[in-house]
């Protein structure tokens, strides 16, 4: 079975620094695209980057270029979504989703929860 | 980047009505267009790939079609479980953007 893995809720204060995880499984790691998706408290999806694994290509939204960092360890078949300076802003659900060839994201982690506050 | 715009925002059916959420890219994306189903507290669940290809697992009630600039996904016969918010999701070119989304309640 294909599976997304995502570690659990995090509460941090502004300022502090965080890196969230996704582990595949059921699929070979390497071959698909990891995507990651910001959605704030009750708005729509927002799409914020994506990492290629096997070579570790990584894209982003202008909007999050430079805010968050994307990255990858095939050997633990995990990606990474870190923050180096967590802003209130940031409260967020995030999720992960591995990227079908370029037609759909069909597999989704069930989401990280992360609340910034002071 | 390609912005994607839903209508409507929302809307309100009854079980066994004819639903249709359309999506306009601001640029012609070919048939690069998928359609995604999210529940509260759920994560998205992908419906449509390609612009009209069902994911497997997806009921046939479930369509899509469209190409370019103008999509839509109509659900054919509304039932209890599809009240959710649709978002449409472009794959042409990076940045890959999401519509705004459209809430389906009960009327």
């Amino acid at each position: 079975e294909v599976q997304l893995v995502q570690s659990g809720a995090e509460v941090k204060k502004p300022g502090e620094s965080l890196k969230i995880s996704c582990k595949g499984s059921g699929y070979r790691f390497t071959n698909y695209w990891i995507g990651w998706v910001r959605q704030m408290p009750g708005k729509g999806l927002e799409w914020m980057g994506i990492i290629y694994p096997g070579d570790s290509d990584t894209r982003f939204s202008p909007s999050f270029q430079g805010q968050v960092a994307i990255s990858a360890d095939k050997s633990i078949n995990t990606a990474y979504l870190q923050w180096s300076s967590l802003k209130a802003s940031d409260t967020a659900m995030y999720y992960c989703a591995r990227q079908d060839d370029y037609s759909g994201y069909d597999c989704w982690g069930q989401g990280t929860l992360v609340t910034v506050s002071s | 980047a390609i912005q994607l715009t839903q209508s409507p925002s929302s809307l309100s059916a009854s079980v066994g009505d004819r639903v249709t959420i359309t999506c306009r890219a601001s640029q012609g994306i070919v048939s690069a267009l998928a359609w995604y189903q999210q529940k509260p507290g759920k994560p998205p669940k992908l419906l449509i790939y390609d612009a009209s290809s069902l994911q497997s697992g997806v009921p046939s009630r479930f369509s899509g079609s469209g190409s370019d600039t103008d999509f839509t996904l109509t659900i054919s016969s509304l039932q209890p479980e599809d009240f959710a918010t649709y978002y449409c999701q472009h794959f042409d070119t990076y940045p890959l953007t999401f519509g705004g989304g459209t809430k389906v309640e009960i009327k």
